[in-house]
């Protein structure tokens, strides 16, 4: 089993729509979880860290930590061309981070 | 802002060479990685260090090397290039926040291919 599962995807959303990427972990000493995206061909840039449980919104992203449950989601809110790229969920403790294998988000104009 | 350096974008080498992939940060990082991704195989970690002259392997060390003798600096070392160590190459740097918290950034990627 993988430590960081993203489990959804492809996603094709239109424009303006919102875009629901899931992940879950099965380290439960991870204790910190970044969201990043990459477009074709670039490096991942980091879009979002969470540390608690609850919501982390900023702008048009929002992430969400449930511990318990062992699951990391983020939300693409009014999504635009510009949001497609593959994301990336990554999770860890003090050394090293897991990355998910990623996934593809298509916003159709 | 956090600016992460790699020496080159694009890189060409033969096979058995000996190859130099040079990582760069400027924010004072005591963590820096070294990561290879591959379609289908997604981010795999060759080695890390979590300070100066420090190093630790990854999941994926065979064929690699690195060094470590400044802070700011992080070496990868492809002892003798294959065709199988083409690849992205993705050097990261990871800074501590306030508590224990912490961010790591990714530097540009080198893409290289061994022919």
């Amino acid at each position: 089993q993988k430590e960081v599962e993203q489990n959804s995807g492809p996603l094709s959303v239109p424009e303006g729509a919102i875009a629901s990427l899931n992940c879950t972990y099965s380290d439960r000493g991870s204790q910190s979880f970044f969201w990043y995206r990459q477009y074709s061909g670039k490096s991942p840039e980091l879009i979002m860290s969470i540390y608690s449980n609850g919501d982390k919104e900023d702008g048009r992203f929002t992430a969400q930590l449930n511990k318990a449950s062992q699951y990391v989601s983020l939300l693409i809110r009014d999504s635009q061309p510009s949001d497609s790229a593959t994301y990336l969920c990554a999770g860890g403790g003090d050394y090293k981070l897991s990355f998910g294998a990623g996934t593809t988000v298509t916003v159709r104009a | 802002d956090v600016k992460v350096t790699q020496s080159s974008r694009y890189l060409v080498k033969r096979t058995g060479e000996k190859v130099f992939l040079e990582c760069v940060q400027d924010m004072d990082h005591e963590n820096m990685f070294w990561y290879r991704q591959d379609p289908g195989l997604g981010l795999r970690l060759i080695y890390f260090s979590y300070d100066v002259k420090m190093k630790e392997k990854g999941d994926i060390p065979e064929g690699y090397s690195v060094s470590r003798e400044k802070k700011e600096r992080f070496s990868l070392i492809l002892e003798s290039a294959s065709t199988n160590q083409t690849s992205m190459y993705l050097c990261a740097s990871r800074g501590r926040l306030a508590g224990n918290n912490y961010e790591q950034y990714f530097g540009p990627g080198t893409r290289l291919t061994v022919t």
